[in-house]
């Protein structure tokens, strides 16, 4: 039972260039979550999908964008990527956002460094 | 901004001893939950503290909820050098609002437990 893998675990870009962080969960939640963690500031939200087919913005969604491929597939793309968005990025899941009292269970995270 | 505040932002204690970590914020919440992330790890849900709920135990942890004063401990009893990790609070807020259902987390406590 994996619970949440994201893929890659470190990735080096270049300013100005794209990729997609992709996260997959085996657990059957509805709710996924895309979070960036850097040092000092705890969690932010950046996108959520509270079920297959809706996305919606976070706290932090500006030069990020997400699809929600299937209930199990939820995929962070940074299209020009610039320093400010150097940080550890954290997918999570839930049972469905919405529903009480549900802890979110989380990924390794992906190291993303920005040139 | 962050909803939950956390202190101290470092704690370093002997094994055996207790650790007590503070979370206060700001607004009403549905549940306060406590996570614990180990150094290049994901985060792992530890406790869910409802809020009509006081005091929770799990194991060696105990925490407390204070919705008057809106602030949440977490007891850690006879500490072991593999408690050593971040811990973070994380508020849901209440019902209607848009936010529901979603977590907002402090900025963490790094605690040490040094053998």
């Amino acid at each position: 039972n994996a619970g949440v893998t994201q893929t890659p675990k470190f990735q080096v870009l270049k300013t100005g260039q794209s990729m997609t962080l992709q996260c997959a969960q085996d657990m059957n939640h509805n709710s996924m979550y895309w979070y960036r963690q850097d040092p000092g500031m705890g969690l932010r939200l950046i996108y959520y999908s509270a079920s297959e087919g809706t996305t919606d913005k976070g706290e932090v969604p500006n030069g990020y964008n997400v699809s929600r491929l299937n209930k199990r597939e939820f995929s962070l793309r940074l299209e020009s990527a610039a320093p400010s968005q150097t940080s550890v990025y954290f997918c999570a899941s839930s049972d469905g956002l919405g529903m009480r009292n549900q802890p979110q269970h989380f990924g390794d995270g992906t190291r993303l460094s920005i040139l | 901004s962050q909803q939950g505040e956390e202190d101290p932002q470092a704690l370093s204690i002997q094994e055996g001893e207790n650790a007590t970590m503070n979370c206060s914020y700001k607004t009403s919440i549905n549940n306060l939950q406590w996570y614990r992330q180990n150094s290049g790890r994901g985060l792992v849900h530890l406790i869910l503290i409802r809020s009509n709920e006081r005091e929770k135990h799990s194991g060696r942890l105990r925490v407390t909820l204070d919705t008057s004063k809106k602030s949440s401990s977490l007891l850690i009893t006879a500490s072991r050098a593999a408690d050593t990790a971040s811990y973070f609070c994380a508020t849901d807020l209440p019902v209607g609002g848009t936010s529901y259902g979603k977590l907002t987390f402090g900025q963490g406590t790094i605690l040490t437990v040094h053998p």
